[in-house]
């Protein structure tokens, strides 16, 4: 079955460690996103990625870092200039074009030991 | 700046009965506007897209309308059932005609109660 892949389900991190979250799709899609998703608050994106070797900022990019070298696969770091990291992370694929539905993975759930 | 709010944090519904919930935009121009679905501990599954100019969209039991003067759209699920229970999303193009990138609302907890 197609679909996104997030790993792991459950993430803890130590004060100032950098850690890296998973997202591979086999959806075949050119878009990636990277969401923060935080209790009683909408979802916000921090990066987004178009194509291959390119990705921009989303609105809360600060403390985070991505790379898309490959199609199929776009890791979010959160770096440890992040100082509210606690969250449940969210990766999305979509096809290219403005008006496409996201898919999203199920989600890594960050904690701070 | 731009604003999405869902009316309700919080829906509880008698089952087979209609569950309606809103959206409303404001400093907007959207091209269209997304409903997802989300279960607890899951990432969201789309459900709907609706363009600026369809008053109305359906899928089974799912209508859903927008109305660009009002700024509002409504997501209406007919003959609710417990296993419609979650958290519904709506999501606009958030920078405008032609992005990439949406802006979603906090999302309205949907419980059907049997």
């Amino acid at each position: 079955d197609g679909g996104i892949t997030q790993s792991p389900k459950y993430l803890f991190r130590k004060e100032g460690q950098n850690v890296t979250l998973s997202c591979e799709q086999n959806l075949n899609h050119d878009a990636m996103y990277w969401y923060r998703q935080d209790p009683g608050q909408g979802l916000r994106l921090i990066y987004y990625s178009q194509i291959v070797n390119d990705f921009q900022k989303g609105d809360i990019a600060e403390g985070y870092s991505v790379s898309r070298e490959k199609k199929e696969s776009f890791p979010l770091t959160v770096t440890s200039a992040q100082k509210n990291p606690t969250a449940f992370y969210l990766c999305a694929s979509s096809t290219q074009g403005s008006n496409q539905p996201q898919h999203f993975g199920d989600g890594t759930r960050l904690s701070i030991l | 700046s731009q604003k999405i709010e869902q009316n309700s944090e919080a829906l509880n519904i008698q089952e087979g009965k209609t569950a309606t919930l809103t959206c409303n935009y404001t400093n907007y121009s959207p091209a269209y506007l997304q409903w997802y679905r989300q279960d607890p501990g899951r990432g969201p599954v789309f459900l709907l897209l609706i363009r600026e100019n369809e008053k109305e969209k359906r899928k089974e039991r799912l209508k859903v309308t927008f109305d660009t003067t009002l700024k509002q759209s409504l997501f209406h699920i007919t003959a609710s059932q417990p296993a419609d229970s979650a958290t519904y999303l709506c999501a606009l193009d958030g920078q405008g005609a032609g992005s990439y990138q949406l802006t979603f609302g906090k999302g309205t907890k949907l419980s059907v109660i049997p």
